[in-house]
Parts: C-alpha cells; sequence; structure tokens
C-alpha cells in the first residue's frame, strides 16, 4: 500500500520567517495531494491541495510543490504569523477509496 | 451550519464493555470515513463507506465495527474494547464517492480512554 513520509517532525520558525515541510510518497498512482492543518483540540481542515497535472499552487502565503518523478512535495509557508502554529499533515490519495497520511509536522511560530 | 459532529467528545471506559460512537454529517456527502490519531503515528483508516449500505475496512479494523444504514450516520462501534483502543477518533465525509481525491471534512474527536 502506498507509504507517506513527512519530514522534519517538529519546526520551530520565528514570526515572519519561512517553513518548510517535505514529503514523500511511494504510489505511483497517487495522483491527489491534500494538506491539513490541525490546531489544538480541533478535526484535521484542508489548506490546500494540487494534483497530479499541476507542478505548482498558491494561496496567499501558503504554497504547495509538487515533483511526480521523484514523488516528492513540499508545503511552503511564508511570512509565518503565531496562528499558524499547529500540526499538519501531508496526504496522499487516489482510487482508491482513502487519504494516506503523513505521520505530521509539529509547527511552532515563536512571536 | 456545514459540519460533522460526533458523539461523545469524551469518553472512560473499561475493558470489554461495549460502546458506540456516533458520527452525522449534514452535507448530503457520500463518502464517510472512521480515523483513530495516536502519538507519533498520524491519522490511519479504520473504516470507510462509499455509499449506504457499502463498507470496508481501511488500514487499521481489528476490533471495530461500522454501518452505514442512512447516508448521513456512521457509527462506530467497539463491541469488545481493550486498552489498546484509548486513542482520538475522527469520523470524516466528503461529497464524492471516492474519498481520496476530494476534501474530507473532519468531526471535532472523540478522546476514548479504556481502563
Amino acid at each position: 500500500g502506498e507509504n507517506v513520509e513527512q519530514h522534519p517532525s517538529t519546526l520551530s520558525v520565528q514570526e515572519g520567517d519561512s517553513a518548510v515541510i517535505k514529503c514523500t510518497y511511494s504510489d505511483s498512482a497517487s495522483n491527489y495531494f491534500p494538506w491539513y492543518k490541525q490546531e489544538l483540540g480541533k478535526g484535521p481542515q484542508l489548506i490546500i491541495d494540487i494534483r497530479s497535472n499541476v507542478g505548482e499552487k498558491k494561496d496567499q502565503r501558503i504554497a504547495v510543490t509538487l515533483n511526480k518523478t521523484a514523488k516528492h512535495f513540499s508545503l511552503h509557508i511564508t511570512e509565518t504569523q503565531p496562528e499558524d502554529s499547529a500540526v499538519y499533515f501531508c496526504t496522499s490519495g487516489g482510487s482508491n477509496y482513502k487519504l494516506t497520511f503523513g505521520k505530521g509536522t509539529l509547527l511552532t511560530v515563536n512571536p | 451550519e456545514a459540519q460533522v459532529t460526533q458523539n461523545p467528545r469524551y469518553l472512560i471506559t473499561v475493558t470489554g464493555k461495549k460502546l458506540t460512537v456516533t458520527c452525522s454529517q449534514n452535507m448530503n456527502h457520500e463518502y464517510m470515513s472512521w480515523y483513530r490519531q495516536d502519538p507519533g503515528l498520524g491519522l490511519r483508516q479504520i473504516y470507510y463507506s462509499m455509499n449506504v449500505e457499502v463498507t470496508d475496512k481501511g488500514d487499521v479494523p481489528e476490533g471495530y465495527k461500522v454501518s452505514r444504514k442512512e447516508k448521513r450516520n456512521f457509527p462506530l462501534i467497539l463491541e469488545s474494547p481493550s486498552p489498546n483502543q484509548t486513542s482520538l477518533y475522527f469520523c470524516a465525509s466528503s461529497l464524492s464517492t471516492s474519498g481520496g481525491t476530494d476534501t474530507q471534512y473532519f468531526g471535532p474527536g472523540t478522546r476514548l480512554t479504556v481502563l
């Protein structure tokens, strides 16, 4: 089955700096790569996604990149703010009725 | 308000005492799923349902049962809970039947402790 590796497991940055989270996947049939943000005490919430026919997607301070050949995808957050502090999950999906989650990255933005 | 609701939010029980965690969505979504979240392991899928009366196992189905008799409800049943089922449980739903190619909307979670 699909395996998603996510790094780093924890990331601490100063407010205003950029944060990058990297993931790899194993199943070449995967074609959908959403990122979820989980705030303390809440369920995960989609923040951005990318499909396999696109190499990059941006939404304000958040961007995702996808390298299908290398089976890598990354989340980039610029100008980080304290409210960006949360656990971030990369996931991969396809036609097999499921999303496979990475183990998560705890991002801390220090004021 | 469009949402996924779970009940109860917190539950402490003892080994072997049957319990049900309810999940309901008001978005007319086709797909529903249960996950458990454990420290250092991320979210792992327990069971999913593509439609009414259609369910299938996820990655960690042992010790759990589900049913999908109505489109909006997808209860998770632990017939004989054990301490290794102590976890944080999330229900999720998505519009399309595939689940793997669509946004999933998550409930607030149920924290279960089995003594």
